[in-house]
């Protein structure tokens, strides 16, 4: 298996862009997470979905954060627009069940400018 | 309280010594535990699930401590290699539901 995909691997725009994140779950997994890493906060969750539907988005900042799983292969975190405060790795992992370990992809360093 | 804590180090050893980490959590329900190991600007990996009974893989062991909530490894016989931050994980919903929450890690350095 290929594990867990995530695009692009390192994205640098500027403060107002649009930013989409991209990631292909591991076949068979029905629980897609992302999570965003800081040195300030560490590693935080912003939303995750089971069977491609959102169960917790409590997580994500504002609304300038969205995220969407429109089949079971993918998912997309867009921002709208970007700030120099989203800098950060964000990073997607997928699990069998939320028991068990996930997965996580190589993960996308934003850099907001 | 965090939810999930942890010293984050760094802790600075020489090879073939013991070293021990340890990871508090704040739900007395929380059902799963697990400690990644994540390289400097790599994903996590999972190193090993903590069982009630504890866990055990070659050098490594994870203990539960559920009366005084929290988790532990244990490193035996470190290797260069070794040096990494350790992040645990607990599912803070209890049983089998919800996401895990990790801690901030603790970072190893293995001197020669």
């Amino acid at each position: 298996d290929a594990g867990v995909i995530q695009s692009p691997r390192h994205e640098v725009t500027e403060m107002g862009q649009e930013v989409t994140l991209r990631c292909k779950p591991i076949s068979g997994h029905d629980y897609l997470f992302w999570y965003r890493q800081t040195m300030m906060r560490g590693l935080e969750l912003l939303i995750y979905f089971n069977n491609n539907v959102p169960i917790d988005d409590s997580g994500m900042p504002e609304d300038r954060f969205s995220a969407k799983m429109p089949n079971a292969s993918f998912s997309t975190l867009k921002i709208q627009p970007s700030e120099p405060r989203d800098s950060a790795v964000y990073f997607c992992a997928s699990s069998l069940k939320p028991g068990f370990g996930y997965t996580f992809g190589s993960g996308t360093r934003l850099t907001v400018v | 309280r965090k939810e999930v804590e942890q010293d984050p180090g760094p802790f600075n050893v020489p090879e073939g010594a013991t070293v021990a980490f340890n990871c508090t959590y704040s739900n007395s329900a929380s059902q799963s535990f697990f400690w990644y190991r994540q390289d400097c600007r790599k994903e996590p990996k999972l190193l090993m699930s903590v069982y009630s009974s504890g866990n055990e893989d070659g050098r490594f062991t994870a203990q539960l401590n559920r009366a005084s909530q929290y988790i532990s490894l244990l490193i035996r016989d470190s290797k260069l290699s070794d040096s990494a931050t350790y992040l645990c994980a607990v599912n803070m919903k209890g049983g089998s539901q919800g996401n895990l929450i990790f801690g901030k890690g603790t970072k190893l350095s293995v001197k020669p």
